[in-house]
């Protein structure tokens, strides 16, 4: 079956501007997560979908970005006045309900310039 | 708060050589140990996983992980590695609060290169 998707694959900008960035996830999985992986920094958790549960944001790096969750499904990460700090590749994944396993995207490489 | 550490950033082995890669977290309850990784210019994927029974669990290309709870160790071993197992290795950990499943804490990933 399908995997989990994500658009755009890249995402070249200007500082200062707002991005949104998609992901798909896999069909029945209730939870839905988006990591930041920058080279050399590993995978940076920003945010935490599960269900109809209130999202963790815990570790969304400032107040420019935000995320929602429409429907239990698709899932959009926005990040406003974006820096070139924010360069980075952007990873959604979801986890199957009865594994646990978490299923990763392909990533949407954002460059700012 | 919960963290998950990776001895060694960076791993380099000629083939053949046996393969250890350390990975600790600091829970106290129950988790799910989880074993990532990640090719060149590929999407990250599952290795292996542990979520109760016994504690030596295999994986996918001959990958082996052992939990130690005793150490909140989950480390990776492989006896021989292949060339084609050079990529990077992420370490993760699932915690149950409860009935909860909370969020997954990743470690930083270890860069295995293996010449050949």
């Amino acid at each position: 079956g399908a995997g989990v998707s994500q658009s755009p694959s890249n995402k070249v900008t200007e500082k200062g501007k707002d991005v949104e960035l998609r992901c798909d996830p896999i069909s029945g999985h209730t939870a839905l997560y988006w990591y930041r992986q920058s080279l050399g920094q590993g995978l940076e958790f920003l945010i935490y979908f599960q269900g109809n549960s209130a999202p963790d944001k815990s570790g969304l790096p400032s107040d420019r970005f935000s995320a929602e969750r429409t429907g239990g499904s698709v899932s959009t990460l926005t990040i406003q006045r974006t820096q070139q700090e924010d360069s980075a590749v952007y990873l959604c994944a979801s986890r199957e309900p009865s594994t646990y396993e978490q299923y990763f995207g392909p990533g949407t490489r954002l460059t700012v310039t | 708060a919960q963290s998950v550490s990776q001895h060694n950033h960076h791993v380099i082995l000629s083939e053949a050589a046996s393969l250890e890669l350390g990975c600790n977290y600091s829970y106290g309850g129950t988790v799910n140990l989880f074993w990532y990784v990640q090719y060149p210019g590929q999407h990250l994927q599952l290795l292996l996983k542990y979520f109760s029974g016994d504690p030596l669990v295999k994986g996918i290309k001959g990958f082996e992980a052992e939990f130690i709870k005793s150490k909140f160790s989950f480390n990776l071993r492989k006896p021989s590695v292949q060339w084609s197992d050079t990529a990077e290795y992420f370490c993760a950990v699932n915690a149950w609060r409860g009935s909860t499943l909370g969020r997954l804490y990743f470690g930083r990933g270890t860069q295995l290169t293996v010449w050949p």
